[in-house]
């Protein structure tokens, strides 16, 4: 099935940066598209990014492109969430998610999730 | 393309049939249409992709259907675990991945 632990959340002044990671376990990590979704407390999920299996590819919410860099490293099996200029409004519950491996496509494994909350 | 879900909240007793609504704001592949179902405190759980088949471990009560525009879940037979929230959710383009507001389905 696939379990997904994230972590490098916490409080964090606006404007500055913050890295998220999630580690994947119990499964091949590197067959796999990861996402980056968020959700604030009480609210809807929000789609922030997504990366291919081998890194190659990258696609961005319109929200958070330019200020939010998905990456991976596949020998540590490990998945990243590079945030910069930190606004209010990114404070959310930030989920690492598994896409399924064979179409159709649907998110099949998600973490627990890890807290930011950007604040003054 | 905008997921527009139906209603807000629903207020069921255990045992009875709940019918949740997704529409979206323009024809879809039904081939991209999933639902997820999400608990306090814990991360969403797939439940249905490709419109109507279901994940792996989900009970038969829950099934999927829809085509075009408009998507529905139905939870058969409420059981106690099933109040919860319930999100559809497709691929595009731009953004890539959309979720629907969501339904909460609520002991009434």
């Amino acid at each position: 099935q696939g379990l997904l632990v994230e972590s490098g959340g916490g409080v964090v002044r606006p404007g500055r940066a913050l890295t998220l990671s999630c580690e994947a376990t119990a499964f091949t990590f590197s067959s796999y598209t990861m996402h980056w979704v968020r959700q604030t407390p009480g609210q809807g999920l929000e789609w922030v990014a997504l990366i291919s299996g081998d890194g190659g590819t990258t696609y961005y919410a319109d929200s958070v492109r330019g200020r939010f860099t998905i990456s991976r490293d596949n020998s540590k099996n490990t998945l990243f969430l590079r945030m910069t200029g930190l606004r209010t409004e990114d404070s959310a519950i930030f989920f690492c998610a598994r896409d399924r491996l064979v179409a159709p496509a649907a998110i099949d494994s998600w973490g627990q999730g890890t807290l930011v909350t950007v604040s003054s | 393309v905008v997921l527009t879900q139906s209603p807000g909240t629903l207020s069921l007793s255990p045992g009875q049939r709940a019918t949740l609504s997704c529409r979206a704001s323009q024809a879809i592949s039904s081939h991209y249409l999933a639902w997820y179902q999400q608990k306090v405190g814990q991360g969403p759980r797939l439940l249905i992709f490709g419109a109507s088949t279901r994940a792996s471990g989900i009970p038969d009560r829950f099934s999927g259907s829809g085509s075009g525009t408009a998507f529905t879940l139905t939870i058969s037979r409420l059981e106690p675990e099933d109040f919860a929230v319930y999100f559809c959710q497709i691929y595009g383009t731009s953004p890539v991945v959309t979720f629907g507001p969501g339904t909460k389905v609520e002991i009434k």
